[in-house]
């Protein structure tokens, strides 16, 4: 079926490195693309979206890049801090012309460990 | 803006009793989801109501129903707990349902069914 999956499942790096945390989709219909960071104990916390549009967009310290040729997201993290550590998901959904959009399908996600 | 709250935060049921959680959107939102997340099975849709009309509803059995009131609070309820039930529970809220926007998540409630 449609899903969205994610290639590693850990990612260990250096404080002060950046990190890199990918994401493949299978379905081509997508036109919307969110990163979620999830803490221990707490909801998902949004980070930064991109539309189909789209094949890079940039936020604070982060950068979402999207390739539809090979239906490749990535989360890039630039300077990674202790506090980056997490849980990263990324989600997709389609915008359905009158009918609203299809629920969110999110990946497995990726644990971020930061080492001091 | 407060986010969105969740009530309670951590519950414990035993198998056979049903169970209501709440949710309070952040105030101006209309759409309210709720999503089951376990280790195993990550996050998985449950339903999404706007206007007090559910819009979408995941593959959940129907032990798992939920309402959405005018003021846009949402319950979800499950009926006859299972062991299998035991999860976190997700709510999220945006502007619409009928474009694509951030969805902000709670804190969520945690569900242990013994």
């Amino acid at each position: 079926g449609e899903s969205v999956g994610l290639h590693l499942p850990t990612l260990s790096v250096q404080e002060g490195d950046n990190s890199i945390i990918n994401c493949a989709y299978s379905n081509s219909a997508s036109d919307y693309f969110i990163w979620y960071k999830q803490e221990s104990g707490k909801g998902p916390q949004f980070i930064i979206d991109i539309r189909s549009n789209m094949d890079k967009r940039q936020g604070q310290r982060v950068t979402v890049l999207l390739n539809k040729t090979v239906k490749h997201l990535s989360l890039q993290i630039a300077a990674t801090q202790p506090g980056d550590s997490a849980v990263y998901f990324c989600a997709e959904n389609t915008l359905l012309s009158g009918s609203g959009n299809t629920p969110l399908v999110f990946g497995k996600g990726t644990r971020l460990s930061v080492i001091a | 803006k407060a986010g969105v709250t969740q009530t309670p935060r951590y519950l414990i049921k035993t198998r056979g009793q049903q169970v209501t959680l709440s949710c309070s959107p952040i105030s101006g939102h209309r759409s309210v989801s709720w999503y089951q997340q376990t280790p195993g099975q990550g996050l998985q849709f449950l339903f999404e109501y706007f206007s007090e009309t559910q819009r979408n509803k995941g593959n959940f059995p129907g032990r798992f129903s939920g309402r959405q009131f005018s003021n846009s609070r949402s319950e979800m309820n499950v009926s006859t707990l299972e062991l299998g039930d035991s999860a976190l529970y997700l709510c999220a809220s945006s502007f619409l349902w009928d474009s694509q926007e951030t969805q902000y998540f709670g804190p969520g409630t945690r569900l242990l069914v013994l």
